[in-house]
């Protein structure tokens, strides 16, 4: 089974304050993906990485950073979390299926910031 | 305009009935992916199924199976005898461009699924 971890299911942090949200998967996916999802607006891709140090902006990148440095882990950096980023957050990562990529989900971050 | 589009905010069905969520998709590639994932409550997003843009037979994976009419652009998918397990979130995505060198999933905005005993 595809395993997609994150460290935390609930995270609640403070206007200003640097936050670190993780996610591990173990199956040797090159692809990996950080997503927010917010009521209305579905979800919107925030960053993306398809190879160790090897990222690239989705939709809506801005207030955001991530780090892959190992090819297990990709983490997302709110340098200075806003209450705006308040949401749910989902690590995703990628392999083929039957031709196609594929992705699957970690079970979500649902970070509120005060 | 939205590439993806899930008419149905919320959709309610009797347990053991059949269920059909619409989807329908805008793109201009010849090669596209399209995707349903599930989300209960707990918030996983959790794949249940998927059909490529040149396949000719309609994707099924136990009770799921994917109504895929390519001029239309629409990829409903059908859930048989349903449960109330079933109740969740589910959203269509769509990945466009060939495997492997385009990443990018575009979710719908979901379609709320209720299933009454």
């Amino acid at each position: 089974d595809v395993k997609v971890t994150q460290s935390s299911r609930y995270l609640v942090k403070r206007t200003g304050e640097k936050v670190f949200l993780e996610c591990v998967q173990d199956m040797d996916h090159e692809n990996m993906f950080w997503y927010r999802q917010d009521p209305g607006l579905g979800l919107r891709l925030i960053y993306f990485s398809y190879d160790v140090k090897m990222k690239e902006k989705g939709d809506i990148p801005e207030g955001y950073s991530v780090s892959r440095e190992k090819k297990e882990r990709f983490s997302l950096i709110l340098e200075s979390a806003s209450t705006n980023q308040t949401s749910m957050y989902l690590c995703a990562s990628s392999f083929i299926l039957a031709g196609e990529e594929t992705q699957y989900f970690g079970p979500g971050t649902r970070l509120l910031v005060l | 305009a939205q590439k993806i589009t899930q008419t149905q905010p919320g959709m309610f069905v009797q347990e053991k009935e059949a269920v059909t969520l619409d989807c329908t998709y805008d793109t201009s590639d010849q090669s596209y992916g399209l995707f349903w994932y599930k989300q209960p409550s707990s918030g996983e997003m959790i794949f249940l199924i998927y059909q490529g843009s040149y396949d000719e037979q309609n994707a099924t994976e136990g009770r799921y199976s994917l109504n895929f009419q390519k001029a239309r652009k629409s990829a409903n998918l059908v859930i048989s005898a349903s449960q109330l397990g079933d109740s969740a979130m589910y959203f269509c995505a769509m990945r466009e461009g060939s495997g492997g060198s385009n990443y990018k999933l575009t979710f719908g905005k979901g379609t709320l699924l209720t299933v009454n005993p």
